[in-house]
């Protein structure tokens, strides 16, 4: 069955403070994995799609990578306004190319 | 471009009522899907169309959820009748791919209790 888990649940930083969010994936054969941003009372917002592994993308202070097992979205000199809870999703290996989400990851950044 | 439309944003009803859920996706995206999202569970597709035809229903999770889109600019999601442990967040998405795995559009969800 097709899985993604997300640590740790929740994630308490400083401002500045960098750190690394996981996603760890099984699924027969990935066809992309997907971080998206949730803010409190809205629906989640993409950010990147990553297709093969040692794929990188970038945006801002975030920067996504890929391996065969896992995904970490490293959160380079955080800043309040990047706490949110960040979702990770991976395309399932069946016929209807659907995404499986992971229950995210909730971070905190502290002025 | 208003982004996908739900409606309403809060709904409290009691149990045994139905419950329609309203939802408006971007214009020329041909790809819609309705997902549920709780502490527990996180978010659950429930069914995705394409084109305006049911794709992959299989997280309805029984016969009192149903699902139309009678259009490429309408869909609703109805629970009937209404039960507490379906007291969730709503949300529908749409996307431009006609695969059904691209980015998706979240619209900002609707709030369901069920007393």
């Amino acid at each position: 069955e097709d899985q993604v888990t997300q640590s740790p649940e929740a994630l308490r930083l400083q401002e500045g403070e960098s750190s690394s969010l996981n996603c760890s994936y099984t699924v027969s054969g990935l066809r992309g994995l997907f971080w998206y941003r949730q803010d409190p009372g809205k629906g989640p917002e993409f950010l990147f799609t990553l297709y093969s592994a040692g794929e990188e993308k970038e945006k801002e202070r975030l920067k996504a990578t890929l391996t065969k097992k896992e995904s970490f979205l490293h959160i380079t000199a955080p800043k309040p306004e990047d706490s949110a809870t960040y979702l990770c999703a991976v395309v399932d290996g069946g016929a209807t190319n659907k995404l499986i989400f992971g229950t995210g990851t909730l971070l905190a950044v502290q002025p | 471009d208003a982004g996908v439309i739900q409606s309403p944003r809060h709904e409290v009803t009691e149990m045994g009522q139905e419950v329609t859920l309203r939802c408006k996706p971007i214009s020329g995206h041909n790809s819609l899907f309705w997902y549920r999202q709780t502490m527990m569970r996180g978010l659950e597709l429930l069914i995705y169309f394409n084109n305006n035809v049911p794709i992959d229903d299989s997280g309805m999770p029984e016969d009192r959820f149903s699902a139309k889109m009678p259009n490429a600019s309408f869909s609703t999601l109805k629970i009937q009748p209404s039960e507490p442990r379906d007291s969730a967040v709503y949300f529908c998405a749409s996307s431009p791919d006609s695969s059904g795995a691209n980015v998706l559009t979240f619209g900002a969800g609707s709030r369901l209790t069920v007393l």
